[in-house]
């Protein structure tokens, strides 16, 4: 099975803070995705990337960017956290766009 | 037009009952629609899919009704039992956009 691993299930940071949350697969997925889970709202794409060194904007990129340096690892980073990015983070990946994805379990992002 | 609005928020079913979700979509570009179940401190996992050239698909208790012309697609789980108490979620893909688009997401509780 495809294993999503997110480096961190809980993170606390200070408003202004520069944060970066890892995620990594294990099944050579070209494609990588970032989405935030607000209540009420569902999932929402951030960015996501069909190989090394690109990257699309997903619906909401303001505030974040992100870096894949190698296949198997894709970064979301928040340049200034603010407490409007306090917020449940899912990373995903695909073998291919027409099937479903792999979730990770998420990093629950508080910003204080 | 990329929007996919789900209904209801949340559901309350007793076990042995039938459970229904109901999906509308808009952009008749999406071609590939699947269901997310999340359960609590997990990420979402795939838990059945359909594309636009059948009407129905079934696996084990959980089935999708698609209705086409109406750009609307449902989820049905069959004879519910307590451990289907989850999020569920429903999405859709077109290749032309290379993402997955999710509902808003529904809160299903079954008791025994």
């Amino acid at each position: 099975d495809v294993k999503v691993t997110q480096s961190s299930r809980y993170l606390v940071k200070r408003t202004g803070e520069k944060v970066f949350l890892e995620c990594v697969q294990d099944m050579d997925h070209e494609n990588m995705f970032w989405y935030r889970q607000d209540p009420g709202l569902g999932l929402r794409l951030i960015y996501f990337s069909y190989d090394v060194k690109m990257k699309e904007k997903g619906d909401i990129p303001e505030g974040y960017s992100v870096s894949r340096e190698k296949k198997e690892r894709f970064s979301l980073i928040l340049e200034s956290a603010s407490t409007n990015q306090t917020s449940m983070y899912l990373c995903a990946s695909s073998l291919s766009l027409d099937y479903g994805y792999t979730f990770g379990s998420g990093t629950r992002l508080t910003v204080v | 037009q990329q929007q996919v609005k789900q209904s209801p928020q949340s559901l309350i079913v007793q076990k042995g009952g039938i459970s229904i979700i109901n999906c509308a979509y808009e952009n008749t570009a999406f071609d590939y629609f699947p269901w997310y179940q999340q359960f609590p401190g997990k990420g979402p996992a795939l838990l059945i899919a359909i594309r636009p050239d059948v009407s129905e698909k079934k696996e084990g208790r959980f089935t999708i009704s698609f209705n086409k012309s109406a750009k609307q697609f449902s989820l049905h789980i069959m004879d519910s039992q307590p451990g289907d108490s989850a999020t569920y979620f429903c999405a859709a893909l077109s290749g032309g956009y290379n993402k997955l688009i999710f509902g808003a997401g529904t809160r299903l509780a079954v008791h025994p």
